[in-house]
């Protein structure tokens, strides 16, 4: 089991771009496919996709396509998750998640 | 997909409760392992993870909290419900991609 760690929240206008981080301990680096879900206001879980922290191969949700892009960094032991032309309904917590742990969820919150 | 029942659940206090998860498909890895994890999320929180791997309790998760289960049945037991218990439980495959969410169970107590 890990705990992964994850960057702070994050204010942004319509149509920009964030990038969120996620920290895992160096020794299960590789162990696992890490996982981003994100979970808007109100709503359920949604899986947005997985980066393969040894290869960096990925896969996203049909719906996510063209506007994430999933990476990471062997050096420091983080993955990253950037989303952009961000709308007002990209508004929500974002995990990073393994099938050991999670993150502990970092607001994105999207407004004018 | 991932069905879970009850959807709400009402419990007195030090009594048990149990959270059915069913899957539409067979839960095992080609590694031979089942990814099928418990998630609890109190009220304002956001989700943490309670079991893995069926039965794999998280660092921190108390003890009263236990999995089971195998193939596409699987269930969350509370051996004792405590005030802090309360909030929604969902079941999660983690075992193909995408990975999919039960629909949640809203746990009160009465």
């Amino acid at each position: 089991q890990v705990q992964l760690v994850q960057s702070g929240a994050e204010v942004k206008k319509p149509g920009a771009s964030v990038k969120v981080s996620c920290k895992i301990p160096a020794y299960t680096f590789t162990d696992y496919f890490l996982h981003w879900v994100r979970q808007a206001p109100g709503q359920g879980l949604e899986w947005m996709g997985w980066v393969i922290p040894h290869s960096g191969g990925t896969m996203f949700a049909q719906k996510f396509q063209g506007r994430v892009t999933m990476t990471r960094d062997t050096s420091t032991n983080t993955a990253y998750m950037e989303l952009t032309r961000l709308t007002s309904d990209d508004t929500a917590m974002y995990f990073c998640a393994r099938v050991d742990g999670w993150g502990q969820g970092t607001l994105v919150s999207v407004s004018s | 997909v991932m069905t879970q029942t009850p959807l709400s659940s009402l419990v007195t206090l030090g009594q048990p409760a149990s959270i059915s998860c069913r899957s539409s498909q067979g839960l095992v890895h080609s590694d031979g392992n089942t990814y099928l994890s418990w998630l609890q999320q109190r009220p304002g929180q956001p989700p943490r993870l309670l079991i893995y791997k069926v039965s794999n309790r998280f660092s921190g998760v108390p003890d009263r909290f236990s999995g089971s289960g195998a193939g596409t049945d699987f269930t969350l037991k509370i051996s004792r419900v405590e005030a802090e218990d309360v909030g929604i439980y969902y079941c999660m495959q983690g075992t193909q991609s995408p990975w999919t969410f039960g629909q949640g169970t809203k746990v009160e107590i009465k």
